[in-house]
């Protein structure tokens, strides 16, 4: 079984600019979570989806993140513009269900410096 | 805002030796999960506990639960340089995946 795919692996960009990332679940997973996890501290769930619908979003920055999940599938992070906070690795994460009855599978992440 | 909170930041011990890590949380749970993060790595499930259970095993691996003082403990015995990681633990207020802060453990051969 293909685990949670991401990509890209590493992107450094300059502040103020926009990136994207991508990532694609386990098949058949329903939920899909992003984290942002700055070094030395825990994952930060920033979005939570089940199938297409948003789940939870409290902690996206909405005036420069966005993500969408679309057809319940693959799904696409976006900042922009950038800041220097922003640096850290973002996590996207799948399970089959919602409620946490079973375990939820990370991607490697995404590693991302703002200079 | 972080809903488990772990203890302690930081453990060092010797190979062999075991290591217990501590979660508490805030609101009622139907179940909290562990996990472990090696350096610059995605997170890998552990373990999984119910509300209804007191203890589980895996391998090496015990937790326990007391819902009673919001808390969960994490030992790993008899461990090993391959167990240096960090370790969070996981709880779902809401249906949300929340973590920790984690405990960084080094396991020193």
């Amino acid at each position: 079984e293909a685990g949670v795919a991401q990509s890209p692996r590493y992107k450094i960009i300059e502040k103020r600019q926009s990136v994207a990332f991508w990532c694609n679940p386990i098949s058949g997973h329903a939920t899909l979570y992003w984290y942002q996890q700055i070094l030395g501290q825990g994952p930060k769930l920033l979005i939570q989806f089940q199938n297409n619908g948003v789940v939870d979003d409290s902690q996206l920055p909405k005036d420069r993140f966005s993500a969408e999940r679309l057809k319940g599938v693959d799904s696409t992070l976006k900042i922009q513009p950038a800041k220097l906070e922003d640096s850290a690795v973002y996590l996207c994460a799948s399970s089959p269900s919602s409620w946490g009855n079973t375990e939820a599978f990370f991607g490697q992440g995404t590693r991302l410096t703002v200079v | 805002s972080q809903q488990g909170e772990e203890d302690p930041q930081a453990l060092s011990i010797q190979e062999g030796e075991n290591a217990t890590m501590n979660c508490s949380y805030k609101t009622s749970i139907n179940n909290l999960q562990w996990y472990r993060q090696n350096s610059g790595r995605g997170l890998v499930h552990l373990i999984l506990i119910r509300s209804n259970e007191r203890e589980k095993h895996s391998g090496r691996l015990r937790v326990t639960l007391d819902t009673s003082k919001k808390s969960s403990s994490l030992l790993i015995t008899a461990s090993r340089a391959a167990d240096t990681a960090s370790y969070f633990c996981a709880t779902l207020p809401g249906g949300k995946l929340i973590f920790g802060q984690g405990t960084e453990l080094s396991v020193k051969p």
